[in-house]
């Protein structure tokens, strides 16, 4: 089945306790995605990749990390979490970047508390 | 920057027809899209206009006029499981997401 998966689904964290939500995507998809989401401001992008080690940043990069060492592989790193990154995490992925050619397929999503 | 405005919630009964809409202070990009997220669930893409006018998928139908920066969502024949947030998304080699409409779908 074509999917993208992440993990954890849940994570309830400390404040400076580094940690890793996984991505994964078996569609030989280019492009990656991870989003945030917040109430009352949908989805915003955090990070995207447009192929294996090749990162941009999106609107709210601060205080994230990823990486694209595989193709299928689009981790993110949260170095040092605080309060403020307490949301619900999206991964997502497609053929590639331009949405005429290729919807995004998105994970089953990370909800994050960090106290 | 990109911006774009949705409703924010939007209710209805079965049966009924719904349109949501979307404008947006942008130009230049290829398109607009649209995504459904049902309460707890990942977001799933819905249709996407390149060009103007209207595309037509089943019950859904999504229509876009670059010259009035403004787009929508049409929903026909509501059902129950139509409730969800719905979001639409302009193009600009990466998508930009508006803040979503709550449709409620009533008895």
């Amino acid at each position: 089945e074509a999917q993208v998966t992440q993990n954890p689904r849940y994570l309830i964290t400390v404040t400076g306790k580094k940690l890793t939500v996984t991505c994964s995507q078996n569609m030989n998809h280019e492009y990656m995605s991870w989003y945030r989401q917040d109430p009352g401001l949908g989805l915003r992008q955090i990070y995207y990749s447009m192929n294996v080690e090749v990162t941009d940043k999106g609107d709210v990069p601060e205080g994230y990390k990823v990486s694209r060492k595989e193709k299928r592989n689009f981790p993110l790193i949260l170095e040092s979490p605080s309060p403020n990154q307490t949301s619900l995490y999206f991964c997502a992925s497609s053929w590639t970047g331009e949405s005429y050619n290729s919807p995004l397929h998105f994970g089953n999503g990370t909800r994050l508390t960090v106290t | 920057g990109q911006s774009l405005e949705q409703p924010s919630e939007v209710t209805a009964v079965e049966g009924a027809i719904v349109q949501i809409n979307c404008t947006y202070q942008t130009s230049g990009f290829y398109g607009l899209s649209w995504y459904q997220q049902h309460d707890g669930g990942a977001p799933t893409f819905l249709s996407y206009n390149g060009l103007d006018g209207l595309e037509e998928t089943g019950r859904f139908s999504s229509f876009l006029s670059r010259s009035d920066s403004y787009g929508y969502l049409l929903l026909q024949e509501l059902q129950m499981k139509d409730s969800a947030s719905y979001f639409c998304a302009v193009d600009f080699q990466k998508l930009v997401f508006g803040t979503g409409t709550r449709l409620l779908v009533s008895p």
